[in-house]
């Protein structure tokens, strides 16, 4: 398996803009993971599904960020509009649950830079 | 509730030097705890697992032990290298809410030549 595949790698926009961050994650996984990390904050946890299905969104920051997860193997992240503050890296995990497989696969991250 | 405390950065050591990095976690029911390591550019992967207490996770020559009477479990390795540089993330699973971690805010380890 190719593991988590998040695109793009690196994003560079301006304020305002829209920012669609992208993510598929390991076939036969069942839930997957938006975090964010930043030096300030360190790594926090967005929005989180369990088959497709969004179970805990309290750590989307604000109104601007949502997430979609329309079918098991594609989910966006998607800010709208962007501000510089909202520059990090996201990441992007997956997990298949029982029988003791209970390891989180990360994807590579997308830098995001909003001027 | 549910939480993870590990030592602050960033940890600078020698080549060849013995590491410790507590991680301490709050003892709600039945957690499985994790070391994730990260390396520079990269997303966090798996170091070590344990699901149990007294079990003890290894890899790559680090271990950490599950000590429910100290709610702790440190990562250790004997002989450091310059390629363990990495910021390292302490977790522990929640009962009840699936695949769910809580990570710990992770220490940085640079390890010099």
């Amino acid at each position: 398996d190719a593991g988590v595949i998040q695109s793009p790698r690196h994003e560079v926009t301006e304020m305002g803009q829209e920012v669609t961050l992208r993510c598929k994650p390991i076939s036969g996984h069942d839930y997957l993971f938006w975090y964010r990390q930043t030096m300030m904050r360190g790594l926090e946890l967005l929005i989180y599904f369990n088959n497709n299905v969004p179970i805990d969104d309290s750590g989307m920051p604000e109104d601007r960020f949502s997430a979609k997860m329309p079918n098991a193997s594609f989910s966006t992240l998607k800010i709208q509009p962007s501000e510089p503050r909202d520059s990090a890296v996201y990441f992007c995990a997956s997990i298949m649950t029982g029988a003791g497989k209970d390891e989180q696969f990360f994807g590579p991250g997308t830098r995001l830079t909003v001027l | 509730g549910n939480s993870v405390t590990q030592m602050e950065g960033p940890v600078t050591l020698s080549e060849e030097a013995f590491l410790t990095i507590n991680c301490t976690y709050t003892a709600t029911g039945y957690p499985s705890l994790f070391w994730y390591v990260q390396y520079p550019g990269e997303g966090l992967q798996l170091l070590l697992k344990a699901t149990k207490a007294d079990d003890k996770g290894s890899n790559k020559g680090f271990e950490a032990t599950y000590r429910k009477e100290t709610t702790s479990f440190h990562l250790e390795k004997g002989s450091v290298q310059v390629s363990d540089s990495a910021v390292y993330f302490c977790a522990r699973s929640i009962y009840n809410q699936g695949g769910k971690l809580i990570f710990g805010q992770g220490t940085e380890l640079s390890v010099k030549p």
